[in-house]
């Protein structure tokens, strides 16, 4: 079973700051995926990345993917309140199915204003 | 609004009842996927459908069973229902399914809580 682990489990910064969530794992994964996830509502994907050392940008989030493809990082640049919200990373678990996914536990991010 | 439709938003029943939660895909999307969500195992895969067939299967509870319908839309029973069956079961689709990567498209869940 392959198996991502997040860090932190909960963050909560102030506006303005920069933070930084990790998503590692022992195994290698042909792609990984952040989601966000807002109270009452079902996780949306944020980006897919697919290449070792790929880096995306979304405005101020940037997602890298670790060159063994083990690992990947989401920076919040500027964080804002509206950034708010369980960020999930996923990768594929195995078999044919692209939505067959593995979830990390997820990570909390709280901004104050 | 992912187009993905859920119902119910909220059920409140008791330990050994059966319920079932229905999920209506976003147009065109022939996968349906379903997932739960705890506090303590996080959002775990327990099923896949496309087109009405079995694609994919999770740690799916034998207590748990689903299928899809000619019209796409998807159901999940959950039966004998325990206290540690409490959660949020989510829905998702997806164009297709294999190959590759895509993007599903979740609901907004269904929140069970079993007394």
């Amino acid at each position: 079973t392959q198996l991502l682990e997040q860090s932190p489990q909960f963050l909560s910064i102030q506006e303005g700051e920069n933070l930084t969530v990790y998503c590692n794992s022992s195994s290698v994964f042909s792609s990984l995926q952040w989601y966000r996830q807002e109270p009452g509502e079902g996780p949306v994907l944020l980006v897919t990345v697919v290449t070792g050392g790929e880096v995306k940008k979304l405005k101020r989030l940037t997602f890298q993917f670790g060159d063994a493809r083990k690992d990947s990082s989401l920076h919040i640049t500027a964080a804002q309140t509206g950034d708010t919200g369980l960020y999930l990373c996923a990768g594929p678990a195995g078999g044919t199915s692209y939505g067959k996914l593995t979830f990390g536990q997820g990570t909390i991010l709280t901004v104050h204003p | 609004d992912s187009g993905v439709t859920q119902t119910p938003k909220h059920l409140i029943t008791a330990t050994g009842q059966r319920v079932t939660l229905r999920c209506s895909p976003r147009s065109g999307d022939l996968s349906v996927y379903w997932y739960q969500q705890s506090l303590d195992q996080g959002l775990q895969f327990l099923i896949q459908y496309y087109n009405g067939e079995e694609r994919a299967k999770g740690n799916i509870l034998e207590r748990f069973s689903a299928q899809q319908f000619p019209d796409l839309h998807s159901e999940l029973n959950l039966s004998s229902l325990e206290l540690g069956d409490s959660a949020l079961y989510f829905c998702a689709s997806s164009v297709a399914g294999t190959g590759g990567t895509g993007e599903l498209f979740f609901g907004e869940g269904s929140r069970l809580t079993v007394l």
